[in-house]
């Protein structure tokens, strides 16, 4: 079946700008995670969904990162105001209803701040 | 704060080779965890997912055991190949907290022919 995809691959942006990554989950996955990975490092939380609602965002580096699901299956990741620190792989992930389960990663988005 | 340390950072070895990769966790209590597979320039596929009730699971060539007491985890991978050569990361979600993972920065694997 269909993993989880991530749309786009690639992404470049200038200073200032806003970008939207979505990530389409795994049919039926009720979990939904936005992590961010920058090169040679490990994945880094950001936000957590359990259906419709962000139950942990704590992981949102400021107010200029937002995301959402408004129908508990595809979510969009939101920055505003780009940073060139914002640079990095943000990758999204599903599970079948929460962290005990095991999580399924899509491929990510390459976001790259000029 | 739950923090991962991976260890060996970097690991080169002859293909057929048996070999073991180390996680260690701060906060030794786990609820489960995961190992991944990372190839360059993509995401992350799962391995192995030890939950909260077990001590270690085997897939294949691959092995991952769980110490709670001590918050360590170890996955062995048995008659290495060159295709095994990835980057490996451990996750752990911290016992009631949570349902992120925290990531180790990894072990790059090299198994050379």
């Amino acid at each position: 079946g269909a993993g989880v995809s991530q749309t786009p691959s690639n992404k470049v942006t200038e200073k200032e700008k806003y970008v939207e990554l979505r990530c389409d989950p795994i049919s039926g996955h009720t979990a939904l995670y936005w992590y961010r990975q920058s090169l040679g490092q490990g994945p880094e939380f950001l936000i957590y969904f359990q259906g419709t609602g962000a139950a942990d965002d704590s992981g949102l580096p400021n107010d200029r990162f937002f995301a959402v699901r408004p129908e508990g299956s595809v979510s969009t990741l939101k920055i505003q105001r780009t940073e060139r620190g914002d640079s990095a792989v943000y990758l999204c992930a599903s599970s079948l209803i929460h962290s005990t389960d095991t999580q399924y990663f899509g491929p990510g988005t390459r976001l790259t701040v000029l | 704060k739950q923090e991962v340390t991976q260890i060996p950072a970097a690991l080169s070895v002859p293909e057929g080779e048996n070999l073991v990769l180390n996680c260690s966790f701060t906060d030794s209590a786990i609820y489960n965890l995961q190992w991944f597979r990372q190839d360059p320039g993509k995401g992350l596929t799962s391995l192995l997912l030890i939950q909260s009730s077990q001590r270690e699971q085997t897939s294949g060539r691959l092995n991952a055991s769980l110490d709670k007491s001590s918050g360590r985890s170890t996955l062995y991978i048995a008659a290495s190949q060159p295709g095994d050569s990835a980057t490996y990361l451990c996750a752990g979600a911290a016992q009631g907290g949570s349902e992120k993972l925290v990531f180790g920065k990894g072990t790059k694997l090299t198994v050379n022919p």
